[in-house]
């Protein structure tokens, strides 16, 4: 199984500062033949279900804000929000989709500092 | 807009069994995987089962699988979850997820998800 490792396990920035999550798999999600990385982030606000963020490791779904951005390759990936606003407060989880099982970091708190 | 909406939970004893369903709408239904995802009071999420666009493939995850079936039905653009042989530990809002890819299996994010129905298995 592919175990993803998200870290920190919370964190709390200013209004407008840089939130910085990274999220690091045990192997490799990158697939060579399509030259992309199976990597989707989602954000999860209290009371909520998840939303879908950023697919193949940086891509931004529609609508999502582009405050948010997706980087990395192979086994070490990150989240940035660039100006972190009061309603980006969640929980924020990486997820690969290159193999079964489907397999989820354990999660980000995101807070006002 | 899109939606998927999930039926069934409830409190259950240990070693029983419970079906949920989920109804998706606003969408090429028979164009996508369907995902069901759980999420423990408090914890992470875990990825239950996928079924492929077509429902000919059928995938599971370690901890559920062999007391889990995942269907659907194409014509009513439903998803069921059967479940038997319950145990406390599979107490958890049970999320019903759209798949992200068209004319995917298990190879897919997770992208319209519903609100949960929530899964109490309890003595």
């Amino acid at each position: 199984d592919t175990v993803m490792t998200q870290s920190p396990d919370s964190l709390a920035v200013s209004l407008g500062e840089r939130a910085t999550i990274n999220c690091k798999s045990s192997q490799s999600v990158f697939y060579s033949s399509r030259n992309k990385n199976y990597l989707a982030w989602y954000q999860q606000k209290p009371g909520q279900p998840p939303k879908l963020l950023i697919y193949w490791a940086s891509t931004r779904e529609s609508g999502v804000p582009d405050r948010f951005s997706g980087s990395g390759s192979g086994t070490d990936f990150t989240l940035t929000i660039s100006s972190l606003q009061a309603e980006d407060v969640g929980l924020y989880f990486c997820q690969q989709y290159l193999t079964t099982p489907l397999t989820f970091g354990g999660g980000t708190q995101v807070e006002i500092k | 807009q899109v939606q998927v909406v999930e039926s069934g939970g409830g409190v259950v004893q240990p070693g029983k069994s419970l079906r949920l369903s989920c109804a998706a709408s606003r969408f090429t239904f028979n164009n996508y995987a369907m995902h069901w995802v759980r999420q423990a009071p408090g914890r992470g999420l875990e990825w239950v089962a996928s079924i492929s666009y077509d429902g000919s493939e059928t995938f599971y995850g370690d901890t559920v699988k062999g007391r889990v079936t995942i269907s659907r039905d194409n014509s009513k653009n439903t998803v069921l979850l059967q479940m038997t042989g319950l145990r406390v530990e599979d107490t958890a809002v049970f999320f019903c997820v759209k798949g992200f890819f068209e004319h995917s299996s298990s190879i897919d994010a997770f992208h319209i998800w519903g609100q949960g129905t929530k899964v109490i298995v309890s003595s």
